[in-house]
């Protein structure tokens, strides 16, 4: 966890709100990736950044979910408008040698 | 589409008693099979990576194996603090690209 910082750790908002959630990493790695993590499904990849640039979004589940990374130690996740089926922990992480190291994740709970 | 499937889906185990959880996968060429531990709370944390059939990697309690068709996480004489969920995945493209399996939730009792 300590070469990814995510906040908030819980989010609780009310259906049709916006939800921002953040990711800092530590420099020097290139690669940067968005997970959701729900019971039934696992974990999902959404999104993956390549030196900052969006490579894959894929796995974004529709159009209310946007990323960013203005920066190589900044990147975001946005849900506007939010839904109850958004709930989850979503989880950013950042590629080593071959694997990948996880932040301690942001549970959403919509209501 | 690369697939994981892992077993049991929970496991609970006498403090000492040995056994193996089981990822079993199908994808269009393998590049890498990973382990991962997540505890309750955290994200995952990662174990071993391993690369071709008849590869093994161990850690401490921890010892991974793999096959043309599926791997095992082989425990030996766990202990309380091993329990967790192990998550399996693979990838058969870039390493960017993984599929994960839903994960087998271990237990040991003391």
């Amino acid at each position: 966890d300590a070469g990814v910082i995510q906040s908030p750790r819980h989010e609780v908002t009310e259906m049709g709100q916006e939800v921002t959630l953040r990711c800092k990493p530590i420099s020097g790695h290139d690669y940067l990736f968005w997970y959701r993590q729900t019971m039934m499904r696992g974990l999902e990849l959404l999104i993956y950044f390549n030196n900052n640039v969006p490579i894959d979004d894929s796995g974004m589940p529709e159009d209310r979910f946007s990323a960013k990374m203005p920066n190589a130690s900044f990147s975001t996740l946005k849900i506007q408008p939010s839904e109850p089926r958004d709930s989850a922990v979503y989880f950013c992480a950042i590629r080593g040698y071959n694997e990948q190291f996880f932040g301690p994740g942001t549970r959403l709970t919509v209501l | 589409e690369d697939q994981v499937t892992q077993s049991p889906e929970a496991l609970r185990l006498q403090e000492g008693e040995s056994s193996s959880l089981n990822c079993s996968y199908t994808v269009s060429g393998l590049r890498g099979l990973f382990w991962y531990r997540q505890d309750p709370g955290k994200g995952p944390e990662f174990l071993f990576t391993l690369y071709s059939a008849g590869e093994e990697k161990e850690k401490e309690r921890l010892k991974a194996t793999l096959t043309k068709k599926e791997s095992f996480l082989h425990i030996t004489a766990p202990k309380p603090e091993d329990s967790a969920t192990y998550l399996c995945a693979v990838t058969s493209g870039g390493y960017q690209k993984v599929t994960f399996g839903t994960g087998t939730k271990l237990q040991v009792i003391p």
